[in-house]
């Protein structure tokens, strides 16, 4: 059963980039699988943050495209998430989660973290 | 950009009653590209009926998914205290993923 686990810090300045990793177990981050962040500010709804393949190819929103940087490490069977110039509107709880191609959907979310914009 | 709009805001119904949940889009969509998604307090969102009609894996037959081009509804027959939660649509479009704002159900 694959596991999703994100971590980074949990305060980040105003200007400052949010730095997030989520670790994959139980499973090969070379299954087909796309892999995403997704964001979700409190009391309102998802916001799909990026993607990548596990060759490396990216999709991103258009609304963040500008400050958004998503990478993967095959070897420790991870990715990353990257987000420039922060402000208080980037406030929210990220998860990373899994993209089947095949259904269309993601089917196995991180439990997500908390990330405070504030100075 | 396509903007999903989930109708109502708020549901709140009781145990047994059948719940009727709608999520319209902008523009016409592909239902093999339509997804509903069920969130629990504290929790992160689990994946209820993909491909418009289609139940995930462990998903109860009282949740029912049905629609095509821009209207889109999910069905909870029998509720139970357990499907209080906040319901969202979601859509996605060359290499685009947009979800809805949600449906908050309340079981009295």
């Amino acid at each position: 059963q694959v596991q999703l686990k994100e971590s980074g810090p949990g305060l980040v300045k105003p200007s400052g980039t949010l730095s997030l990793t989520c670790d994959v177990s139980g499973g090969s981050i070379s299954s087909g699988a796309w892999w995403s962040w997704v964001r979700q500010p409190p009391g309102k709804g998802p916001e799909w943050i990026g993607e990548i393949y596990h060759g490396g190819d990216t999709n991103y929103n258009p609304s963040l495209k500008s400050r958004v940087s998503i990478s993967v490490d095959k070897s420790k069977i991870q990715f990353s998430l990257n987000l420039s110039s922060v402000t208080a509107a980037d406030t929210a709880v990220y998860y990373c989660a899994r993209w089947r191609p095949r259904e269309a959907a993601f089917d196995m979310w991180g439990q997500g973290t908390m990330v405070t914009v504030s100075s | 950009e396509i903007v999903l709009t989930q109708s109502p805001g708020t549901l709140s119904l009781s145990p047994g009653e059948r719940a009727t949940l709608s999520c319209r889009a902008s523009q016409s969509v592909s239902s093999s590209y339509f997804t509903w998604y069920q969130q629990k307090p504290g929790q992160a969102p689990g994946l209820l009926i993909y491909g418009a009609s289609s139940r995930a894996t462990g998903v109860p037959d009282r949740f029912s998914g049905s629609g095509s081009g821009t209207d889109f509804t999910l069905t909870i027959s029998g509720l139970e205290t357990e499907d209080a939660a906040v319901y969202y649509c979601q859509v996605y479009v060359t290499s685009a993923l947009t979800f809805g704002q949600g449906t908050r159900l309340e079981i009295k």
